[in-house]
C-alpha cells in the first residue's frame, strides 16, 4: 500500500537550517508530483511547495519562497524540503502528499 | 491568489443528520476542487477531487457538488466517525490555497 513517511523534524533556532525528508512507497513515485503542506498549532493547512515529478518544475509559497528549496531523488524514491533562515512563524506539522495520499507529518518547531 | 471561503466555520450536528458545507473561490475554478477531513491529531484524509469524484474508500453519504466559484461538500447521514474539520482546496492554480475550515462538532 502507499505510505508517506517524514521525517527530520525537531527543535531548531531561528535563522538556522533544517532539512526534511518524505520516504515513498508502494507507488510509482517517479510519476507524480509532489507537494509539502504545513499546519501550524492550532491553525489551518497551507501549502509550501510542489516539484513536478522529474523534478524540472518547483513552485513555492511567497511565505517560504527564496528560503525553502523543494527536492526529490527518484532514485530513492524520497522527497526533501531544505529550509534555510528559518523563523518563529515556520513553526508546523510539515506534511507530504500526492494525489489522495499524504504522510503522517513532522514536527518543526523554531525556537531559541 | 485565489481566495478559499468556507462556511460556516462550525457545525452542530447529531447522528444522522444531513450536513452542507460551502466553499466559495475568489475566482473561478472549474472543477479543479479537493475536500479534506482532518480528524485532531491526524494527518488530512483526502475526500473528493474534482469536485465531485470519491477518493477511493471513502464512503458513499459523501458527495461533493459544484463547479466554477461555488462547491459544496454534504455528508447525508452524519456518523460518528464523521465528527471532524473539514477543509476545501483549490488545484486550480499556484500557488494551492486552502479555506479556512469547517469543524462538525456534535450537538
Amino acid at each position: 500500500q502507499v505510505q508517506l513517511v517524514e521525517s527530520g523534524g525537531g527543535v531548531v533556532q531561528p535563522g538556522r537550517s533544517r532539512r526534511l525528508s518524505c520516504a515513498a512507497s508502494g507507488f510509482t513515485f517517479t510519476t507524480y508530483a509532489m507537494h509539502w503542506v504545513r499546519q501550524a498549532p492550532g491553525k489551518g493547512l497551507e501549502w509550501v511547495a510542489v516539484i513536478s515529478d522529474v523534478g524540472g518544475d518547483k513552485q513555492y509559497a511567497a511565505s517560504v519562497k527564496g528560503r525553502f528549496t523543494v527536492s526529490r531523488d527518484n532514485s530513492k524514491n524520497t522527497l526533501y524540503l531544505q529550509m534555510n533562515s528559518l523563523r518563529v512563524e515556520d513553526t508546523a506539522v510539515y506534511y507530504c502528499a500526492t494525489e489522495g495520499y499524504w504522510g503522517q507529518g513532522t514536527l518543526v518547531t523554531v525556537s531559541s | 491568489d485565489i481566495q478559499m471561503t468556507q462556511s460556516p466555520s462550525s457545525v452542530s450536528a447529531s447522528v444522522g443528520d444531513r450536513v452542507t458545507i460551502t466553499c466559495r473561490a475568489s475566482q473561478g475554478i472549474s472543477s479543479w476542487l479537493a475536500w479534506y477531513q482532518q480528524k485532531p491529531g491526524k494527518a488530512p484524509k483526502p475526500l473528493i477531487y474534482g469536485a465531485s469524484n470519491l477518493q477511493s474508500g471513502v464512503p458513499p453519504r459523501f458527495s461533493g457538488s459544484g463547479s466554477g466559484t461555488e462547491f459544496t461538500l454534504t455528508i447525508s447521514s452524519l456518523q460518528p466517525e464523521d465528527f471532524a474539520t473539514y477543509y476545501c482546496q483549490q488545484a486550480n492554480s499556484f500557488p494551492l490555497t486552502f479555506g479556512g475550515g469547517t469543524k462538525v462538532e456534535i450537538k
